[in-house]
């Protein structure tokens, strides 16, 4: 089955600094992957999405790296704020029916 | 835009109880999903209905697991009897297009149920 996985349990960041999740996938053929944010008692948020034909893309404060080759994809969140303060997902697609391979996620605390 | 409603939020049974969850997806929204959360995991997907059909059950526990979307619009998941491990939060996607590899997947605030 897909195996998801990400570098670092959880993160700590102090307010105002740039934030790093990286997200490893195994399944070479997935083409779709989303970043889904997590808040306590809250539903999974998209943040930003990204297809196997890009490598780079960019939202508001939020840019998605994806390197195809070694199976790798990040999410970096500039000038990171208390709200950003949740678990974080990547989510690659496992087949071409929109299904959805979550890993455990990454917490990521912002310190004030 | 209304987003994904789920009810109830919260909901502790006793083992071998039965329970019932509601969704109602985004308006017009083809695809509806239904995933079990467990404490510090990602969601699993249970289900995938493409309007009024199934599309992927295969992880459903179809022995005690079982979810209808009558009309294509709102959906119930209901497991009976319960077990402690189905403890877990229930989350409800809905997606806008049928069949498409790409489409954004919006979550409801899922029902955290508690079974004791």
């Amino acid at each position: 089955g897909e195996s998801v996985g990400l570098h670092l349990p959880t993160l700590s960041v102090q307010e105002g600094d740039n934030s790093i999740i990286n997200c490893a996938y195994s399944n070479s053929a997935s083409d779709y992957f989303i970043w889904y944010k997590q808040e306590s008692g809250k539903g999974p948020q998209f943040i930003i999405d990204i297809r196997s034909n890009m490598d780079k893309r960019q939202g508001q404060r939020v840019t998605v790296l994806l390197n195809k080759t070694v199976k790798h994809l990040s999410l970096q969140i500039a000038a990171t704020q208390p709200g950003d303060s949740a678990v974080y997902f990547c989510a690659p697609s496992r087949d071409g029916n929109n299904r959805l391979a979550f890993g455990k996620g990454n917490q990521v605390v912002v310190i004030p | 835009e209304a987003g994904v409603a789920q009810s109830p939020r919260y909901k502790i049974i006793e083992k071998r109880q039965s329970v019932a969850f509601w969704c109602n997806p985004i308006s017009g929204h083809a695809t509806l999903y239904w995933y079990q959360q467990i404490l510090g995991q990602g969601p699993k997907l249970l289900i995938q209905f493409q309007n009024n059909g199934v599309v992927d059950d295969s992880q459903l526990p179809k022995d005690r697991f079982s979810a209808e979307r009558l009309k294509g619009v709102d959906s119930t998941l209901k497991i009976q009897p319960a077990k402690l491990e189905d403890s877990a939060v229930y989350l409800c996607a809905s997606s806008l297009l049928a069949g498409v590899d790409t489409d954004t997947q919006y979550f409801g605030p899922g029902t955290r149920l508690t079974v004791l």
